[in-house]
């Protein structure tokens, strides 16, 4: 079986320019959730993905984006970067709800 | 929304004591879990537990939902078990995780 991964593993941007990262869900998984997490703080839900469709999202501005893939695979897109977007960013998979296991993130900074 | 809180925030043992660390929610959920957060920032699954009782090693916890607490209990602890820990619950109309703030351990040889 296997299991969550992210890419990249870190990721040093400018303020203003675009990133996307990067996420393969656990086998079997058809849905995806995107966290962020700053620093000293606990992961806050962005969106879920479901079968390739939004599902929820949490306190983000549209510039926070995303897209899942038929085989289940996802990507968050982040335009105009802000500062305050450098954070470690965290995806989970699970069999819609249920219980969900964690990629090792990745850890963007903006300049 | 649902408001999470864990406490303490901050636990400092010494190798071999035992800790119990506690979550509240402010409203029903669907999904509890426990995550162990390492210093490379992987999340690792503890306990999915949202209702009951579960052992795992020196770790258990018991989810007592209609009072809207859990607890994760370890024993015996070991520098290895330092790290932050968290848990996260799926409210009933929600299809997202909430996490808590977090309770920091820190176990001294």
């Amino acid at each position: 079986e296997t299991g969550v991964t992210q890419s990249p593993t870190h990721l040093i941007k400018t303020r203003g320019q675009q990133v996307t990262l990067r996420c393969s869900s656990q086998s079997g998984h058809n849905t995806v959730s995107w966290y962020q997490q700053a620093l000293g703080q606990g992961p806050q839900f962005i969106f879920q993905y479901y079968r390739e469709e939004e599902n929820g999202r949490g306190n983000f501005p549209p510039r926070f984006s995303g897209l899942q893939f038929p085989n289940y695979s996802s990507e968050l897109n982040v335009n105009a970067l802000e500062l305050d977007d450098s954070a470690l960013y965290l995806c989970a998979s699970s069999l819609y709800t249920g219980q969900q296991f964690f990629g090792p993130g990745t850890r963007l900074t903006v300049l | 929304g649902i408001q999470v809180e864990q406490s303490p925030p901050d636990l400092i043992l010494q190798e071999g004591a035992n800790s119990t660390l506690r979550c509240n929610f402010s409203d029903s959920v669907n999904n509890l879990q426990w995550f162990h957060q390492n210093p490379w920032g992987q999340l690792i699954n503890l306990f999915y537990i949202p209702s009951g009782t579960k052992q795992n090693g020196r770790l258990s916890a018991t989810t007592v939902a209609t009072e809207r607490y859990s607890l994760l209990y370890i024993s015996s602890s070991q520098t290895t078990d330092s790290g932050v820990y968290f848990c996260a619950v799926e409210t009933l109309y929600g299809q997202n995780f909430v996490f808590g703030p977090g309770t920091r351990l820190s176990v001294l040889p």
